[in-house]
This record gives C-alpha cells, sequence and structure tokens, in this order.
C-alpha cells in the first residue's frame, strides 16, 4: 500500500489566495482526519470524516477554512483567503476506525503564505 | 491546563544509553494511549499502541501507562542515532479526539 497521499509537498502563495491541499487515503480506511503543525501550537486536529461525512469541524479555526471529502478516496482541504498566520505544515491522515485507534499520516504539506 | 502535557526538550544522550519520555495528561476518561515517531519533514508513524492501562514491549521499546497518576512512559533500550527523532504522545477517547503532546525533541549522539 502507498500509504496517505497528499500534494502538494510544498506551496508558496501570497496572502489573499486561495489555496487547495490533497489528500488520497489508504484504501479501506473509513475515516480521514486533516491536522495542521505549528511550533507554537504542536499538531491540532481541524477537522475528521468518517464515511465521507464530516462529523467534527470544530478545530476549523474560522470560515475561510473548508473541507470536503467528495468520495472515498479523495479530501481537499481549502483555505480563502489565506493569511499569513496560516503558514504551517497540515497533514492528512486516515483510519480503519475498527476499534484500532491508529492514525495514519502522510507527509505533509509544507505551506508558506508570504 | 493543557489536556496533555509533554516538554518538549530537546533531549541529547550517547548512542547505547536508556531514553525516558513521558507525558501526563488531565481526563480520567482517556483510553488510548499511543506514542508516535516524527522524522524531520516527514509525518508522524505510530511506533505504541496501548489501551487502558499496563504496559508493553516490542523490541527496544516498552511503552507504561499508569491511570493512576495519568502519566505515561516510552523507554528507549540500547538508542540507535536512528532513533533521533521527536516523539509524540496521543491521548484520548479515540482516534477521533486524540490529543497530541507538543513532542520531545530526541537526538542520539554516536
Amino acid at each position: 500500500d502507498a500509504g496517505v497521499i497528499q500534494s502538494p509537498r510544498h506551496e508558496v502563495t501570497e496572502m489573499g489566495q486561495e489555496v487547495t491541499l490533497r489528500c488520497k487515503p489508504i484504501s479501506g480506511h473509513n475515516s480521514l482526519f486533516w491536522y495542521r503543525q505549528t511550533m507554537m501550537r504542536g499538531l491540532e486536529l481541524l477537522i475528521y470524516f468518517n464515511n465521507n461525512v464530516p462529523i467534527d469541524d470544530s478545530g476549523m479555526p474560522e470560515d475561510r477554512f473548508s473541507a470536503k471529502m467528495p468520495n472515498a478516496s479523495f479530501s481537499t482541504l481549502k483555505i480563502q483567503p489565506s493569511e499569513p498566520r496560516d503558514s504551517a505544515v497540515y497533514f492528512c491522515a486516515s483510519s480503519l476506525m475498527d476499534g484500532n485507534e491508529k492514525l495514519f499520516f502522510g507527509s505533509g504539506t509544507q505551506l508558506s503564505v508570504l | 491546563q493543557k489536556e496533555v502535557e509533554q516538554d518538549p526538550g530537546p533531549l541529547s544522550v550517547p548512542e547505547g544509553a536508556i531514553v525516558s519520555l513521558n507525558c501526563t495528561y488531565s481526563n480520567s476518561a482517556f483510553q488510548y494511549f499511543m506514542w508516535y515517531r516524527q522524522y524531520s519533514r516527514k509525518g508522524p508513524e505510530l511506533l505504541m499502541y496501548t489501551y487502558s492501562s499496563g504496559n508493553k514491549e516490542d523490541g527496544r521499546f516498552t511503552a507504561q501507562v499508569d491511570k493512576s497518576s495519568k502519566y505515561i512512559s516510552l523507554f528507549i533500550r540500547d538508542s540507535q542515532p536512528s532513533d533521533s527523532a521527536t516523539y509524540l504522545c496521543a491521548i484520548g477517547r479515540g482516534a477521533q479526539k486524540l490529543v497530541f503532546g507538543q513532542g520531545t525533541r530526541l537526538t542520539i549522539n554516536p
């Protein structure tokens, strides 16, 4: 299995631009998570989906952030408009959620908003 | 008070030493206790997983959970330079509500 695949690996954009991060979970996993990691705040859960349905988006910082999961093999996290304080590493993770609560993370997207 | 507290280090030890990493937590309802290892510019990878309390051993790694003290530990025996990474504890009631520690940056010196 190729594991969780995220793209792009790096994204540099200017303040005010729209940013879209992409994730392909492990085949067969029924839950998908978006995390953000910064030095100051560590790893924070933004949103998670179960069977393609958003279950908890309480971690989404504000309305500029949105996430979708149109099918079991693809999810996007969009920031519009982007701000410098959004600069961080964004991770996608997936899980089977069958009582075995293990998360499998992608390699992340390093986002820099100038 | 944070739900999960972890000393960020950094921690530097010589090769072959025993390493002790730990976290404290505040919510007695937490039942899942995990340790993730994160190499530079990589995503976290699951290292140890414990449900409820007790000890678990896997090769050179031992995870301990003390629910009465709300304290978990990860021990690394015969540490190797390849163990140099950031170690994050993750604690919660399930994968959907895991709370991660800040991570401890560990360096093993040859």
